[in-house]
C-alpha cells in the first residue's frame, strides 16, 4: 500500500533563515506531487505540482521553491524566510494525476 | 484564471440539523470535482463527481454535481459534533493524464453544536 511521509511536523524558524521541507512517497512510482499551504481555518493554496523528476511548476510567484530530486521526493525550500511565509504546508501525491490526492499530515511552520 | 470558490466560509449548526455546502467553479478544461474533509491536519477524501446529475452517497453526505451550472454541493443530515471539520472542495483541470492539477477551494468551516 501507499504511505506519504512529511517532516518535521512542527518548524519555528527566524526570520532570514532558511527552510527545507521534505515529502516522500512509497508504494508508487511516478506519481504527480503537490505542495499546497493552507491558512489558520481557510482554503489549500497550491504552490507547486510535478509530473517527474525535475520537473517542477510554479503557480504563485513567492519566496519559495521546489525541487524533486528523485521520483518519490518533494522538497520545498527557502533561501531566506518571510513573516508571511509562516502557515501550515501540505505535500500530496496523485497516481498519474487522476483521481483523489493523498495527503501528508503537514508542517506548521511559524516564522518570528 | 481557474477559481474555485465554496460558501459559506463558515457555518454554526445544531445537532440534527442538515447542511448544505455549495462550492462554485470557473476553470479551463474540466475533468472531476472533489469533496475532502479536514479535520486536524490531513485532509481526507470523500467523494469524486465527474458527471452531472448523479448523486454520490455515503451514509448522512451526499453529493451532486452541475457541469452547465458549474458548482456543486455537499449535503450532511442529522448532523452530529463529528461532523465539525473544514470541508474542502477541489478541481481538477487539465488537458489529460498528468499535466492535470488539482485546484482547492476556500474551504468552510463547520461547527456543530451539541
Amino acid at each position: 500500500s501507499q504511505t506519504i511521509h512529511q517532516w518535521p511536523a512542527t518548524l519555528v524558524q527566524p526570520v532570514g533563515s532558511p527552510l527545507s521541507l521534505e515529502c516522500t512517497v512509497e508504494g508508487t512510482s511516478n506519481p504527480n506531487l503537490y505542495w499546497y499551504r493552507q491558512a489558520a481555518g481557510r482554503g489549500l493554496q497550491l504552490l507547486f505540482y510535478s509530473v517527474g523528476i525535475g520537473q517542477i511548476s510554479s503557480e504563485v510567484p513567492q519566496n519559495l521553491s521546489a525541487s524533486r530530486p528523485q521520483d518519490r521526493q518533494f522538497i520545498l525550500s527557502s533561501k531566506k524566510l518571510l513573516l508571511s511565509d509562516s502557515g501550515f504546508y501540505l505535500c500530496a501525491w496523485r497516481d498519474f494525476g487522476m483521481g483523489e490526492a493523498f495527503f501528508g499530515q503537514g508542517t506548521r511552520l511559524t516564522v518570528v | 484564471e481557474d477559481k474555485v470558490v465554496q460558501s459559506p466560509l463558515s457555518l454554526v449548526v445544531h445537532e440534527g440539523d442538515t447542511v448544505t455546502l455549495n462550492c462554485s467553479y470557473e476553470v479551463t478544461n474540466f475533468r472531476s470535482l472533489l469533496w475532502y474533509k479536514q479535520e486536524k491536519k490531513a485532509p481526507t477524501f470523500l467523494f469524486m463527481l465527474t458527471s452531472s446529475g448523479i448523486e454520490k452517497k455515503s451514509g448522512r453526505l451526499s453529493s451532486i454535481l452541475d457541469k452547465k451550472e458549474l458548482f456543486s454541493i455537499l449535503n450532511i443530515t442529522a448532523t452530529q459534533t463529528g461532523d465539525s471539520a473544514i470541508y474542502l472542495c477541489a478541481v481538477e483541470a487539465g488537458y489529460g493524464g498528468a499535466t492535470n492539477k488539482l485546484i482547492f477551494g476556500t474551504g468552510t468551516l463547520l461547527a456543530v453544536q451539541p
